[in-house]
């Protein structure tokens, strides 16, 4: 049973508008959750992080959502741009000096030139 | 470069063999993870260490797969008797716990081909 859901396999906006990708998660106990970029051929790269005591949480062109009661997070990048085109990953992990990242199956997203 | 270091970054083997594989992790981090990542998955844990204490291992980890890190600091993954569906990325990453919620880095992986 997956943890940390991403329904979206894959994402395509236009160059200059906003890129949502969503993620869900199951267990209550997550109080940490995190986003990678990921490019082929490489290892995930760190995007963002938020904790369960915030619900947003902005770095730039990135913005994490968090909505605990929904069990729900959202990364927005604003404005998209192509380099921004990758495999994102949704993480969360239960805290607490950091045991096991949990991860998403990943969302492809393509940025349109 | 100071990021997490994975060597090899491709091994092709014999299915049967063994493998080992290496990671060096940033080095003031005491936390090294191993995940295993398969096309359109994302990265699955497998085992993490504490120093050198290996504190979790996931069910994922059979009994043919084993992972040291004996002096606390670069880890080794090996793989006995390469099995087909061990064919997958192997991805080292390393965080430190001086501080509550700090994120992994990850390294680039090392993509083995079982045929």
């Amino acid at each position: 049973d997956q943890q940390v859901k991403q329904n979206s396999p894959s994402l395509s906006v236009q160059e200059g508008r906003i890129s949502i990708l969503n993620c869900d998660y199951t267990n209550s106990m997550f109080d940490y959750f995190l986003w990678y970029k990921k490019y082929p051929a490489e290892g995930p790269t760190f995007l963002i992080s938020i904790s369960s005591i915030k619900d947003k949480n902005e770095d730039g062109r990135f913005t994490v959502f968090l909505n605990k009661s929904a069990k729900h997070l959202s990364l927005h990048i604003v404005p998209s741009q192509p380099g921004d085109s990758a495999v994102y990953f949704c993480a969360a992990s239960e805290g607490n000096y950091g045991q096991n990242f949990v991860f998403g199956p990943g969302t492809r997203l393509s940025v349109l030139p | 470069d100071t990021g997490v270091s994975q060597n090899p970054r491709h091994k092709i083997t014999k299915r049967g063999q063994n493998v080992t594989f290496r990671c060096d992790p940033i080095s003031e981090h005491n936390r090294l993870y191993w995940y295993r990542q398969t096309l359109g998955q994302g990265p699955e844990f497998l085992t993490y260490f504490q120093n050198e204490a290996q504190l979790e291992k996931s069910r994922l980890l059979s009994d043919r797969f084993s992972a040291e890190r004996p002096k606390g600091s670069f880890s080794t993954l090996e793989i006995q008797r390469t099995e087909q569906g061990d064919s997958a990325m192997y991805l080292c990453a390393s965080s430190s716990n001086q501080a509550p919620n700090t994120e992994a880095f990850f390294g680039q992986g090392t993509r083995l081909t079982v045929v």
